[in-house]
């Protein structure tokens, strides 16, 4: 248990629709990053926010949107959704700033698969 | 170019035997690190070795060690004595720094799935 937890574990739902996914990271992690899995693409970064700050953009849909909150949880909500967007998502959290010496180790949560039909 | 090349879609192994697992990445960068997840069955990501582009040994953590060869830009993955359960998906990822704000991603290979038989 790598102490990150994200909810839902699994999310069925149909295109169109909006969903949120929602990860805590752990107790003392400032930083926060949001991967996608899919079988096609692998595993691709999408975002990430240090102490409620977003610090980068990866490969992220304008139709993909994140925040993470005064407590640090985020959010990862995604809207419009197609098939396509079906996959693992995965939060990761690190101790200190994305920058740091401490940013070395990652910490992932057990993931939301996304299956949208 | 791929910055992270894992040239082995799967790998067979036979139990206590060592395995390695190739690496390869491309970067400009003079300071990144280099990382080894493992993903079984069940999907959640474990975090396995680390190692700095500038930290002169290579990493041991238990059975796992990471040969480094910075001028070939390589990070081999080198498991001993393989059990049942180190049968799953290994990813190698890199972490370069930004160069703006300061900022640091991961980028991952597309993997290699490693299966033990007894």
């Amino acid at each position: 248990d790598s102490g990150v937890t994200q909810t839902p574990k699994h999310l069925i739902t149909a295109t169109g629709q909006r969903v949120t996914l929602r990860c805590s990271p752990r107790s003392g992690d400032l930083s926060v990053y949001w991967y996608q899995q899919s079988l096609d693409q692998g595993l691709q970064f999408l975002i990430q926010y240090y102490n409620g700050e977003e610090r980068a953009k990866g490969n992220i849909l304008e139709r993909f949107s994140a925040q993470q909150f005064p407590d640090l949880h985020s959010e990862l909500n995604l809207s419009s959704l197609e098939l396509g967007d079906s996959a693992l998502y995965f939060c990761a959290s690190s101790r200190g700033a994305p920058d740091g010496p401490t940013a070395n180790e990652q910490f992932f949560g057990p993931g939301t698969r996304l299956t949208v039909l | 170019a791929q910055k992270i090349t894992q040239t082995q879609p799967g790998m067979f192994v036979q139990e206590k035997e060592a395995v390695t697992l190739d690496c390869t990445y491309d970067t400009s960068d003079q300071s990144y690190g280099l990382f080894w997840y493992k993903q079984p069955s069940s999907g959640e990501m474990i975090f396995l070795i680390y190692q700095g582009s500038y930290d002169e040994q290579n990493a041991t953590e238990g059975r796992y060690s990471l040969n480094f060869q910075k001028a070939r830009k390589s990070a081999n993955l080198v498991i001993s004595a393989s059990q049942l359960g180190d049968s799953a998906m290994y990813f190698c990822a890199m972490r370069e720094a930004g160069r703006d704000s300061g900022y640091s991603t991961l980028t991952f290979g597309k993997g290699t799935m490693l299966l033990v038989s007894p």
